[in-house]
């Protein structure tokens, strides 16, 4: 049972372009949203997150955009860069259970120069 | 300040046996969760140790247990090893068993199972 779902398993994106990364989630009981990216042999790094009491969380180039109604959120990269380049995971967790993450399968995002 | 630390970083093992991961948070954390990642997929949870008890579980079978010890560092047991165990073990670290803090992660530890 995916609760979690990223339906693009890739995106290319020129230099200096908006990326935008896609994620979809089936429990409306989730209330807090990250975005991990993850370089080969690396483990995940937190990049963002956002609360289900916000629409929208902005931390320079990387804003994270929740829509509740539609249980869709999305990762604006702008202006994308070359190191930018690496895998993607959305994770979501229920309410005091914020170490129980559940994640979708990734986007692995290239920036081409 | 040294993040999550996991060691070995790979390890191979045949079906049947058993296996040890072990896992340091990054200092300052006291909460513990171990994931499993397979190829092409996302982190899937195995279970979360707090104050050396463990407080939450995933949807993984009895051969997944694990410890945490007094000095918050923890360890993975695999036991009975299956060819589908094999993947990438994520060990990932935070303050407090409910705090909204985002988790950090180590590099994991590759197990191939022949």
């Amino acid at each position: 049972d995916q609760q979690v779902k990223q339906n693009s398993p890739s995106l290319s994106v020129q230099e200096g372009r908006i990326s935008i990364l896609n994620c979809d989630y089936t429990n409306s009981m989730f209330d807090y949203f990250l975005w991990y990216k993850k370089y080969p042999a690396e483990g995940p790094t937190f990049l963002i997150s956002i609360s289900s009491i916000k629409d929208k969380n902005e931390d320079g180039r990387f804003t994270v955009f929740l829509n509740k109604s539609a249980k869709h959120l999305s990762l604006h990269i702008v202006p994308s860069q070359p190191g930018d380049s690496a895998v993607y995971f959305c994770a979501a967790s229920l309410p005091y259970n914020n170490n129980d993450m559940r994640f979708g399968a990734g986007t692995r995002l290239t920036v081409k120069p | 300040d040294a993040g999550v630390t996991q060691s070995p970083t790979h390890l191979i093992k045949t079906r049947g046996q058993q296996v040890t991961l072990r896992c340091s948070p990054k200092s300052g954390h006291d909460t513990v969760s171990w994931y499993q990642q397979a190829l092409g997929q996302g982190p899937q949870f195995i279970f979360q140790y707090y104050e050396e008890e463990e407080r939450q579980r995933g949807n993984f079978p009895d051969r997944f247990s694990g410890h945490q010890f007094p000095n918050y560092s923890s360890e993975l047991n695999v036991n009975a090893l299956l060819l589908g165990d094999s993947a990438l073990y994520l060990c990932a670290s935070s303050w407090g068993q409910n705090s909204n803090q985002p988790q950090h992660f180590g590099d994991g530890t590759r197990l191939s199972i022949l």
